[in-house]
């Protein structure tokens, strides 16, 4: 599977907006990019995904890098409820059984300070 | 209504008993999954269920053995329990097709193996 590298914490000031940083140098053509949040104490949580595009959501918006090696989710305006654990994560849904799982790493800590 | 719901919540127990984890989801989605989350809070997927034929069987120790009576409903029963087995458990559903993008999980169970 190809693997994401993902700041290990991040810190932002209420209201203000943040930007998430993921690097996938060894994503392949067919790998979707997802974005899962996990608040505490309660299961992940679906953000946002794309594939080349940029993509647009309620929660957030995702940019990816024209070389698809790298992609930034971003929080418009940081709420105390975003508080949580950012993953990062590469499916690809033409790999058979294994585009069901999602592999989860350690994820970047999104601190929002009042 | 919750979407994905798991029963119970906590569960204490001594080792080498036998306990059951419920999941069930009211969404309609055909697949369902369990994820274990250690101490480090790595998530790592067991078990995957698509129209409650096993898809997915991660090197997952036989004394763990999910069922799924029917497409709403994914148990987990674990024998023989032992102190590492301690963790949170989580539910998981999605829908092939369209949901292969988004996994609804559910709430959590957290086991704590005495």
């Amino acid at each position: 599977d190809a693997k994401t590298t993902q700041p290990n914490s991040m810190e932002s000031n209420e209201e203000e907006p943040v930007h998430l940083p993921c690097n996938h140098s060894t994503i392949s053509g067919t790998d979707y990019i997802h974005w899962y949040r996990q608040l505490p104490s309660q299961g992940p949580e679906y953000v946002i995904h794309g594939l080349t595009s940029n993509v647009n959501n309620r929660m957030a918006s995702l940019a990816i890098a024209e070389d698809r090696k790298s992609s930034t989710l971003i929080l418009h305006r940081a709420t105390l409820r975003d508080a949580a654990v950012y993953y990062c994560i590469l499916r690809d849904p033409n790999s058979g059984a294994g585009s069901y799982q999602l592999t989860f790493g350690k994820g970047t800590k999104l601190s929002v300070i009042p | 209504d919750t979407a994905v719901s798991q029963t119970p919540k906590y569960l204490v127990t001594q080792m080498g008993n036998d306990k059951s984890i419920k999941c069930e989801q009211n969404l309609g989605h055909d697949t369902m999954y369990w994820y274990k989350q250690d101490s480090k809070k790595f998530l790592k997927i067991m078990f995957s269920y698509n129209n409650k034929e096993l898809i997915i069987n991660e090197t997952v120790p036989n004394r763990f053995s999910p069922k799924s009576p029917d497409k709403a409903h994914l148990n987990l029963h674990i024998n023989s329990l032992e102190l590492g087995d301690s963790a949170v458990y989580f539910c998981a559903s999605s829908h092939t097709g369209t949901g292969l993008w988004e996994q609804y999980f559910g709430p959590g169970t957290r086991l704590t193996v005495t």
